[in-house]
C-alpha cells in the first residue's frame, strides 16, 4: 500500500540531544499528522498539523506542515529517557490517513 | 486509556486455526480501521468500516474478513492461520464525516501463531 518516505529510519542519541525526523510525499495532503508509538503500544497522536506553513508546538515537541503540502517535519529538544519509540508521521485527505514508514528513536542516558 | 478497546490483548494459536480479533471504537465515531504491523514493520492498513458499511479495502488477506455491527463495534476474523500472520493488530476509529482529525488507536491485539 501507499506510504510516506520517513527518514531517518533509526535514530541513536544522548540524553539531552535534539532530534530531528522528517516525511516526504509525492502527493499533497490537506492535514499533517504526527504519532508516537510506545513499544507493545498502539500509536498516540502527538500534533496535527491543518495549514500550509504552519508551525505548531506541544512541549518539547514542534512540527511544521511544509509549504507544498508534500512534506512535514518534527522536532524534539532536549529529549529524555521517555521519548523512546517509534515515530509515525500521517498524511490525511478525507478520512483517510497514509501513514510513513516510522522513526525509530533510542535514546541513551 | 484512548477510548478504543480492543480484545483481547493477546493471543496464542496455532496454525490453521481460526480467531476473533474484536473492536469497541470511541464514543461517537463512526469509522473504524484495523492494521496489521509486523515486528519492526510500519503500519499496514488492512480495511476500513464506516457506519456499519465497508468503506475502504487495503491489503488485507483473503484468509482474513471483517464487519461492524450496528453498536458499531468491529470485529476481525483471520482464519487458516499462518505463522507469517503473526503480529500486532490494531483497531483505530475516527469522527463522523467532515471531521478530519486523524486516528484514535487501540492497545492492539498482539497474535502468536505457533
Amino acid at each position: 500500500g501507499q506510504q510516506l518516505n520517513q527518514s531517518p529510519q533509526s535514530m541513536f542519541i544522548q540524553e539531552g540531544e535534539d532530534v530531528s525526523m522528517n516525511c516526504t510525499s509525492s502527493s499533497i495532503f490537506n492535514t499533517w499528522l504526527w504519532y508516537k508509538q510506545d513499544p507493545g503500544e498502539g500509536p498516540v497522536l502527538l500534533i496535527a498539523l491543518y495549514k500550509a506553513g504552519e508551525l505548531t508546538s506541544n512541549g518539547r515537541l514542534t512540527a511544521q506542515f511544509g509549504i507544498t503540502r508534500k512534506d512535514s517535519f518534527l522536532n524534539i529538544s532536549a529529549s529524555i529517557p521517555s521519548d523512546v519509540g517509534i515515530y509515525f508521521c500521517a498524511g490525511q485527505n478525507t478520512d483517510k490517513l497514509i501513514f510513513g514508514t516510522g522513526t525509530r528513536l533510542q535514546v541513551f542516558p | 486509556d484512548s477510548g478504543v478497546t480492543q480484545t483481547p490483548k493477546h493471543l496464542i494459536t496455532a496454525t490453521g486455526q481460526r480467531v476473533t480479533l474484536r473492536c469497541s471504537p470511541r464514543s461517537g465515531d463512526l469509522s473504524v480501521y484495523w492494521y496489521q504491523q509486523s515486528l519492526d514493520q510500519g503500519l499496514q492498513f488492512l480495511i476500513q468500516y464506516y457506519n456499519g458499511e465497508e468503506r475502504a479495502k487495503g491489503n488485507i488477506l483473503e484468509r482474513f474478513s471483517a464487519q461492524q455491527f450496528p453498536d458499531l463495534h468491529s470485529e476481525l476474523n483471520l482464519s487458516s492461520l499462518e505463522l507469517g500472520d503473526s503480529a500486532l493488530y490494531f483497531c483505530a476509529s475516527s469522527g463522523s464525516s467532515g471531521t478530519y482529525y486523524g486516528y484514535t488507536f487501540g492497545s492492539g491485539t498482539r497474535l502468536t501463531v505457533v
